[in-house]
């Protein structure tokens, strides 16, 4: 099956620094991939939706000046936490549609980030 | 915006006992995907569900779409420690299959061995 890879799995920083996740698809390309976030025993929120070559989609009530998302090609995108705070420690998940099966979308494993 | 409910929020059984999760939605949905999500781990994709009325089974895991697919229901039947973690509902934030998918809050399924 289609499988999405993120690195890191786990980053600890200090207030005020900025932070690169990636997320790739491995064995399939992805023209779309999905950022969420994640917090303590909550549901998946969808932070954005990540476009190969052209620029991402927020959702309502996320700052794109802080959350900096590039897909630079079909198997990467990446989510920068620019002057990261304590509130934005979470757990950040990317995934994408693998097109091998249209309806079935892959999660890549997830990078827990700690601002301190 | 779309949104959809579930019910109940934690839910905790003793191993071989029954276990089912219910999902509403405030609209009609063109369909409706089911995640588990283990502790500590990430999502993963069970099925989708696009018919009316449709019932699909895997193994001891039964999938439903209300008639009027504004509801789904999972239903897990003997359940069993290895069922342990969290199943969301997610219904389409867009209007293709490729698109953005919004999830319920989740149950929480505790199995007590």
């Amino acid at each position: 099956g289609a499988v999405v890879s993120q690195h890191p799995s786990w980053v600890i920083c200090k207030s005020g620094t900025s932070v690169k996740i990636e997320c790739r698809s491995l064995d399939f390309q992805a023209t779309t991939m999905f950022w969420y976030r994640q917090f303590p025993k909550q549901s998946l929120m969808l932070m954005a939706t990540s476009n190969e070559g052209s620029k991402a989609t927020y959702e309502q009530g996320v700052e794109k000046d802080k959350f900096l998302i590039n897909h630079a090609s079909l198997t990467l995108s990446t989510l920068t936490v620019t002057s990261a705070h304590p509130e934005d420690s979470s757990f950040y998940i990317c995934s994408a549609w693998s097109g091998f099966s249209y309806n079935e979308q892959f999660f890549g494993p997830g990078t827990r980030l700690t601002v301190l | 915006g779309q949104q959809v409910m579930q019910i109940p929020q934690y839910q905790h059984v003793q191993e071989g006992e029954d276990f089912t999760t219910y999902c509403n939605s405030s609209t009609t949905l063109s369909n409706i995907q089911w995640y588990k999500q283990r502790p500590g781990g990430h999502p993963v994709f069970l099925i989708q569900l696009v018919k009316s009325g449709e019932v699909k089974k895997q193994k001891r895991l039964t999938f439903q779409f209300g008639e009027a697919k504004k509801n789904s229901s999972l239903h897990i039947t003997a359940t069993q420690t290895t069922d342990v973690g969290t199943y969301f509902c997610a219904g389409p934030g867009g209007k293709t299959s490729y698109d953005k998918v919004i999830f319920g809050p989740g149950t929480s399924l505790s199995v007590i061995p």
